[in-house]
């Protein structure tokens, strides 16, 4: 089992929509989780970061963590056309370890 | 404001040659870390640093080297350019390893 999923997409969303994007983590005692957004032919920007179980939310993005269930979810509301891009999950999976970064899902917001 | 820059931004080279891809960061942070990004493999840890004179070996080091002289720089090598490593490749860099990575814009390396 990989250390961090995503699924691929791309995940299509008509404007206005929720958009959501789940990433699941293979390691029970991962402690840190941040979502990243790519936009093509652009570094990755970090948008959203959480360490404890329950919703974190920021603007239109709230973060979602089940440390039981092992997945971390990033919701968009109001999706907006230029929120198209790919979004990186990364997991801090055990201790004084780099991040694992998930492979991506492409979200194309449809206007 | 504290940043990441990478240098150069876009390269052509030929097989075999020596490449070096500079990295440098304000924020005074510890950990620094090369990946590269290709089609249908995300981010690829590369080398990566958690302080001066210390290196270690990510995911994807074959080819590759690194060294830390000062907290601001980490210099990716490349001892022999072969075609396999054509790449976009990006530094980051964080104050330890639960926190988030700051990128740089990355280096677009071409080698023919």
């Amino acid at each position: 089992q990989k250390e961090v999923e995503q699924n691929s997409g791309p995940l299509s969303v008509p404007e206005g929509a929720i958009a959501s994007l789940n990433c699941t983590y293979s390691d029970r005692v991962s402690q840190s989780f941040f979502w990243y957004r790519q936009y093509s032919g652009k570094s990755p920007e970090l948008i959203m970061s959480i360490y404890s179980n329950g919703d974190k939310e920021d603007g239109r993005f709230t973060a979602q963590l089940n440390k039981a269930s092992q997945y971390v979810s990033l919701l968009i509301r109001d999706s907006q056309p230029s929120d198209s891009a790919t979004y990186l999950c990364a997991v801090n999976i055990r201790g004084n370890t780099p991040l694992v970064f998930g492979k991506g899902t492409r979200l194309s917001v449809i206007a | 404001d504290a940043e990441i820059t990478q240098s150069p931004r876009h390269k052509i080279t030929e097989t075999g040659r020596q490449v070096t891809l500079a990295c440098h960061q304000t924020w005074n942070h510890n950990n620094m870390f090369w990946y590269r990004q290709d089609l249908g493999h995300g981010l690829r840890l590369i080398h990566y640093s958690y302080g001066v004179q210390d290196t270690n070996k990510g995911e994807v080091s074959d080819g590759y080297s690194v060294s830390r002289s000062n907290t601001e720089d980490l210099p990716l090598t490349l001892e022999s350019a072969a075609s396999s490593q054509t790449s976009v490749y990006f530094c980051a860099s964080s104050e330890f390893s639960n926190q988030p990575q700051h990128f740089g814009d990355g280096t677009r390396l071409s080698i023919l």
